[in-house]
Order: C-alpha cells, then sequence, then structure tokens
C-alpha cells in the first residue's frame, strides 16, 4: 500500500519570504500522480499544484513549484513571495495511474503541514 | 453549476443514534468518495464508488455504509454512531478514465456525544 509523510506538523515564514514544504512516499508503482492541496480556515480543499510522474519536468503554479525527485520519492512543495493569504493546512497527496483498476482514483494523504504566515 | 455539494454542515449526534451525510455533484462524475479528517492523521478514504450501482470499501469503512444509486448522489450512512466517529467529512468527485482533479466538497463537521 502506498504511503505519504509530511514530517513538519508546523511551519512558518515571513511574509514575502520563501518557504519549502516537505512530503515523501512510498510506493512500488512507476506511474501515479503526486498532489498538493490547500485548505484555508474555511475547510474547503483547494488543489495548489499536481505532478505527473513520468513527467521529469517540475510543475508550476504562479508562485507555487514542486521539486519532485522519483528516485527519492520526494514532493515538496516550494512558495514564494509568502503572502498572508497562503496561510493555511497544506496536504500532500498521491494517486495511482494505473488504468483500470477500481478504485485506482483514490487519494492517499499526508498527515498536513500547517503554514503560518507572519506580518 | 455547484460543484459538490454537501448536506449538513454541522451536526451533532448522541452515541448510538443513526444518521445519513448527504453528498450530490452536477458534474456528471463517475467517481465519488467519501474521506474523513481527522487532526494529524490527513485525509483517509471511507468509501467510494466508480459509477452507480458500484461501490467499495475504502481504508476505514467500519460503521458507514453507502450505496450508489444515481450518478449524482452519494449518501454516507452512519448506523450507530459512536464517539470515535466525530470527524469532518468530505466527499469528492471526479472522472473515472481521465487524471482529472477531484473536486472536495465543503466538508460536514460531525460530533457525536
Amino acid at each position: 500500500a502506498q504511503t505519504v509523510t509530511q514530517s513538519q506538523p508546523e511551519m512558518s515564514v515571513q511574509e514575502a519570504e520563501t518557504v519549502t514544504l516537505s512530503c515523501t512516499y512510498d510506493t512500488s508503482e512507476s506511474d501515479y500522480y503526486l498532489f498538493w492541496y490547500k485548505q484555508p480556515p474555511s475547510r474547503q480543499m483547494i488543489l495548489v499544484i499536481r505532478q505527473e510522474a513520468y513527467k521529469q519536468q517540475n510543475a508550476t503554479e504562479n508562485r507555487f513549484s514542486v521539486n519532485f525527485q522519483k528516485a527519492a520519492k520526494s514532493f515538496s512543495l516550494k512558495i514564494s513571495d509568502s503572502q498572508l493569504g497562503d496561510a493555511a493546512m497544506y496536504f500532500c497527496a498521491y494517486r495511482s495511474a494505473v488504468q483500470g483498476i477500481q478504485g485506482a482514483q483514490k487519494l492517499v494523504f499526508g498527515q498536513g503541514t500547517r503554514l503560518t504566515i507572519n506580518p | 453549476n455547484a460543484g459538490v455539494t454537501q448536506t449538513p454542515k454541522f451536526q451533532v449526534l448522541k452515541t448510538g443514534q443513526s444518521m445519513t451525510l448527504q453528498c450530490a455533484q452536477d458534474m456528471n462524475h463517475e467517481y465519488m468518495s467519501w474521506y474523513r479528517q481527522d487532526p494529524g492523521m490527513g485525509l483517509r478514504l471511507i468509501h467510494y464508488s466508480v459509477g452507480a450501482g458500484i461501490t467499495d470499501q475504502g481504508e476505514v469503512p467500519n460503521g458507514y455504509n453507502v450505496s450508489r444509486s444515481t450518478t449524482e448522489d452519494f449518501p454516507l450512512r452512519l448506523l450507530s454512531a459512536a464517539p470515535s466517529q466525530t470527524s469532518v467529512y468530505f466527499c469528492a468527485s471526479s472522472e473515472v478514465a481521465e487524471t482529472d482533479t477531484q473536486y472536495f466538497g465543503p466538508g460536514t463537521r460531525l460530533t457525536v456525544l
């Protein structure tokens, strides 16, 4: 079974600075997807960024980028120019890309990292 | 297009009571799922469905039942609530065949006394 581990329960960063959230995962599959979700105090789960394992290029979305190290099974999220609105719980998640298997769409989540932005 | 909706938003139950958490989506997604979120444990999959009439267990299915009679609706039933089921519950939906994003509902906070 796949597992996802976020070893940083809490992180804080000064506004406008850069912060990196860590995530490691364990799988025997070669094809999969990795995600970072943001959960603000409203509780809504918001997709931040997605990475396909077959792509060597790291995904980027505006101020958010990832460092995907497939061999090391590491998937960190970098937030540049941190803003007060970035304060939230961040979850790393794994999803199998194996086709034709029932339930392959299910997400496996890490424990979450609470990010605080200091003004 | 409302996306994924969940009702109620908050609920308090007494031990032994039963209730149904409602989930509906208007995106014609085949895949729907229920997760529970507990402090320090992330979200864990309870049950999922890949289409009407097809359901299966996730990681933590005990104490919960589901059914999928239509593509739009995927209710989660607690037959006899226990304090251990105090949690925040999320419903999600997505396409099956495509590598699409899973869309989450706003969540239901359930407290069992």
